[in-house]
């Protein structure tokens, strides 16, 4: 599986907007970029995931670099609610992928 | 409704003993997976399933035992329980094999 490399940790304030980091060098064609995140006490949580293209959704945006090797997962306005470990997942189309996890960024978001 | 649920939420037990833990989704997918998380937070995949059968089993003691019944159902059955196997259970599943992943709430599983 390619490696993903993300910072331990990152604070932000709260109402401001937090980028969170994620290089993968070695990403291959076929991987798409996932992101998930998991609150305390709580199960993974899906955020969202892209291959080349910029990705909006609900929750966040993702910015995918044009080579592909570093992308940064954009919260707009962080909340309390949104501290987390953040986790930054390379996923082929294969029949066999699987979600390898990292260390991931735990994310503090301050008053 | 809870997507995809797993029961027990909380399980103390003694070394030695078989248990197991019930996964169940309400999602219609095809995919589902067990996914350990130790003490030190670090998330590993155990087994996945699709279509009721197994395309995934990383390096796993086979005192584990992942059951499949249905396309709705991942069961995980543990024979002898050790210390080492006190961790959170997660269960997972997906619409299809690369898709995103639903998870369920975990299982604490304390072996005493």
């Amino acid at each position: 599986d390619a490696k993903t490399t993300q910072p331990n940790s990152m604070e932000s304030n709260e109402e401001e907007p937090v980028h969170l980091p994620c290089n993968h060098s070695t990403i291959s064609g076929t991987d798409y970029i996932h992101w998930y995140r998991q609150l305390p006490s709580q199960g993974p949580e899906y955020v969202i995931h892209g291959l080349t293209s910029n990705v909006n959704n609900r929750m966040a945006s993702l910015a995918i670099a044009e080579d592909r090797k570093s992308s940064t997962l954009i919260l707009h306005r962080a909340t309390l609610r949104d501290a987390a470990v953040y986790y930054c997942i390379l996923r082929d189309t294969g029949t066999a992928s699987k979600l390898t996890f990292g260390t991931g960024t735990r994310l503090q978001v301050t008053l | 409704d809870t997507a995809v649920s797993q029961t027990p939420k909380y399980l103390v037990t003694q070394m030695g003993n078989d248990k197991s833990i019930k996964c169940e989704q309400n999602l219609g997918h095809d995919t589902m997976y067990w996914y350990k998380q130790d003490s030190k937070k670090f998330l590993k995949i155990m087994f996945s399933y699709n279509n009721k059968e197994l395309i995934i089993n990383e390096t796993v003691p086979n005192r584990f035992s992942p059951k499949s019944p249905d396309k709705a159902h991942l069961n995980l059955h543990i024979n002898s329980l050790e210390l080492g196997d006190s961790a959170v259970y997660f269960c997972a599943s997906s619409k299809a094999t690369h898709t995103e992943a639903f998870f369920g709430q975990g299982t604490r599983l304390t072996v005493v």
